[in-house]
């Protein structure tokens, strides 16, 4: 079993919806949760960055960490086309906090 | 320069052929990464070096992965008689110290035929 579980989708919703992004991990020595985005041919884009658990928000993005439940939550409001791309979820922890774990990603497409 | 930059974007080497895979990170960044992204996965770390110096090399896969970072600036991955499960994209990433503020290049794809 993956460290680090994530659904590939791929996940297809309207322009304007609300998009949850989801990842579960098995690592309880875990502190640090990223969520990149990648594009077709291109690499990993940095989107958010929390530490330990709580929520951050960055414009229409949303990042939630649940550490009790080893859960990871990415919410896009006001979904655009450009946002179709993979999404994949990161996460490492205090011992070596710059060996990122990631997720398979999960691919997703915002119809116009 | 403005980003990561890797080369070349694409490789096609036949079994058994070495490989050298260029990473030019962020100028002034001290910290430089490699991973390893199979088609369909996420990134798998290979590799850290802070400056010139390899601190972690506990994700190459054998020992026919082999990284260099002489100067502290530019890195070299290099894979000796590369065999099909090689093919995957090679991500370099470089950050100004510690996990934030890593950028990735857009990175290199190798098909061993």
């Amino acid at each position: 079993q993956k460290e680090v579980e994530q659904d590939p989708g791929p996940l297809s919703v309207p322009e304007g919806a609300i998009v949850s992004l989801n990842c579960t991990y098995s690592n309880s020595a875990f502190q640090y949760f990223m969520w990149y985005r990648q594009y077709s041919r291109k690499g990993p884009e940095l989107l958010m960055y929390t530490y330990s658990s709580g929520n951050k928000e960055d414009g229409r993005f949303t990042a939630q960490v649940d550490k009790s439940s080893k859960y990871i939550s990415l919410f896009i409001r006001d979904s655009q086309p450009s946002d179709s791309a993979t999404y994949l979820c990161a996460m490492s922890g205090t011992d070596s906090s710059y060996k990122l774990i990631f997720g398979s990603g999960t691919r997703l497409l915002v119809r116009p | 320069g403005a980003g990561v930059s890797q080369s070349p974007r694409y490789k096609v080497a036949k079994r058994g052929q070495d490989v050298a895979l260029r990473c030019d990170p962020i100028s002034g960044h001290v910290s430089l990464f490699w991973y390893q992204q199979a088609l369909g996965q996420g990134p798998e770390f290979l590799t850290y070096f802070q400056n010139e110096a390899q601190l972690d090399k506990s994700g190459l896969p054998s020992d026919r992965f082999f990284a260099e970072r002489p100067e502290g600036s530019v890195s070299t991955l290099k894979i000796q008689r590369t065999q099909q499960e090689d093919s995957a994209v090679y991500l370099c990433a470089s950050s100004p110290t510690g996990i934030y503020g890593y950028t990735f290049g857009s990175g290199t794809r190798l098909t061993v035929v």
